[in-house]
Formats: structure tokens, sequence, C-alpha cells
């Protein structure tokens, strides 16, 4: 089952940040947690991960919480290209990954 | 990048017959190929593990009877609905994890099976 939960939408301006919530408060010490995103219809695209520090990258910037109960995906600024589902996901020991419902993230002109 | 394919990217079916899907790792070894489904509207449903040489591992609720999957090299995975019934189409997506660096899952563009 998921272990983590997001809100359902969110809308952002383009070319502001996009600040996306994700809570994993059942996380275990060893749990990492990754972010990907999906337009319609494709397979999910990788973003990011992280264990326990702050992460960036070419795509975007990952904010985890010191009690790792809860992160922030941000990307930075915002194109209507970015337009997807999001879904914060906890890999477990076995490397799995259980899907949440995501967030769709809808960047509006 | 790691790349992912499948094919047939969209397959129609009619019910009782069944359907292969295949996953490849292009350009790197997969020690695992996991495999998804995924309704309308609705997220990814993990399905199975499949690793290479062995079974795979069914998710609660999923039966291993009807979606046969084999994992005979370090770059295939296929998946076979058997017997498909409507109630089986759906959105198939493979992915695959890397031999040296196994934390990431690069993902495939997914296969649309319709079954009339």
């Amino acid at each position: 089952d998921a272990k983590t939960t997001q809100p359902t939408s969110m809308d952002c301006a383009e070319g502001r940040a996009a600040n996306l919530p994700c809570n994993h408060s059942t996380i275990s010490g060893n749990e990492y947690v990754y972010w990907y995103r999906q337009i319609h219809s494709q397979g999910p695209q990788y973003i990011i991960h992280g264990l326990k520090n702050n992460e960036t990258n070419e795509m975007a910037s990952l904010i985890i919480t010191e009690d790792r109960k809860s992160s922030t995906l941000i990307l930075p600024h915002a194109t209507l290209r970015d337009t997807a589902v999001y879904y914060c996901i906890v890999r477990d020991n076995f490397n799995k990954f259980y899907f949440g419902s995501g967030t769709k993230l809808n960047v509006k002109p | 990048g790691a790349v992912v394919s499948q094919h047939p990217s969209r397959v129609i079916c009619k019910s009782g017959t069944s359907v292969k899907i295949e996953c490849r790792s292009l350009d790197f070894q997969a020690t695992t190929m996991f495999w998804y489904r995924q309704f309308p509207k609705q997220s990814l449903m993990l399905m199975a593990t499949s690793n290479e040489g062995s079974k795979a591992t069914y998710e609660q609720g999923v039966e291993k009877d009807k979606f046969l999957i084999n994992h005979a090299s370090l770059t295939l995975s296929t998946l076979t609905v058997t017997s498909a019934h409507p109630e089986d189409s759906s959105f198939y997506i493979c992915s695959a994890t890397d031999r040296q660096y196994s934390y990431e899952q690069y993902f495939g563009p997914g296969t649309r099976l319709t079954v009339t």
C-alpha cells in the first residue's frame, strides 16, 4: 500500500515556482522518497529522489523535513509542459514502488 | 539515459484470447522488472515483480495464472494476459531497475490493451 498522501490537484501560473507537498509520516529510516510525473497516457518520468538531505537537479529541488515525515517538490519555473500528475513514492526495502493517487498540477498561462 | 521499450504500444484482442506484452531494457541490464496496471483516471497499481531467471512474485489479489510473467534474460520480460476479458482492458506499464544502480525505476511507455 502507498505510504504517501498528496493533494488531489494544484494550480500554478506559468513562470512561477510550483511547490508540491507530500506526507509520508510512516516512512522508515532507510526508505527513500522518489518523485515521478506522468503526462497523459505515457509512462512515468523520473524527477528526483532523496533520503534525508535536500536534493537538486536540473529538473527540480526536493526538500525533506528533518523528521522525514513530509517533503516538497519544487519546480522553480513552471512551464505549460510541466502540466502532469506528480507522484510522491516511498521505495520499500524490496525496491518496490506503491503509487498513491498523486497530484494533478495544472500550469496556467 | 536508460531506455525501456514496450511492444506493442496498443493492442485490441477478442474476449477469450491471450495477448503477450514485451518489455525491453535497451541500453542496460535489468536486474528486476516490474509490471503495473493503470485504469482510466486512476494511479498505477503494482502487479508483480520479476527477477531474471526466477519466478515472478505477485502482489496480493493478482492472479498469477491469468497474468503470466517471464523474465528470460536481463533485457526482456514478458507479460501474457491469458483468456482476456473486457475487464482486463487497461494500460499496462513495465519498469526496470539497472543492475548497477538499482535505486531508480525506468518506466516503459505503456501498452494500451482493449479486449472486445
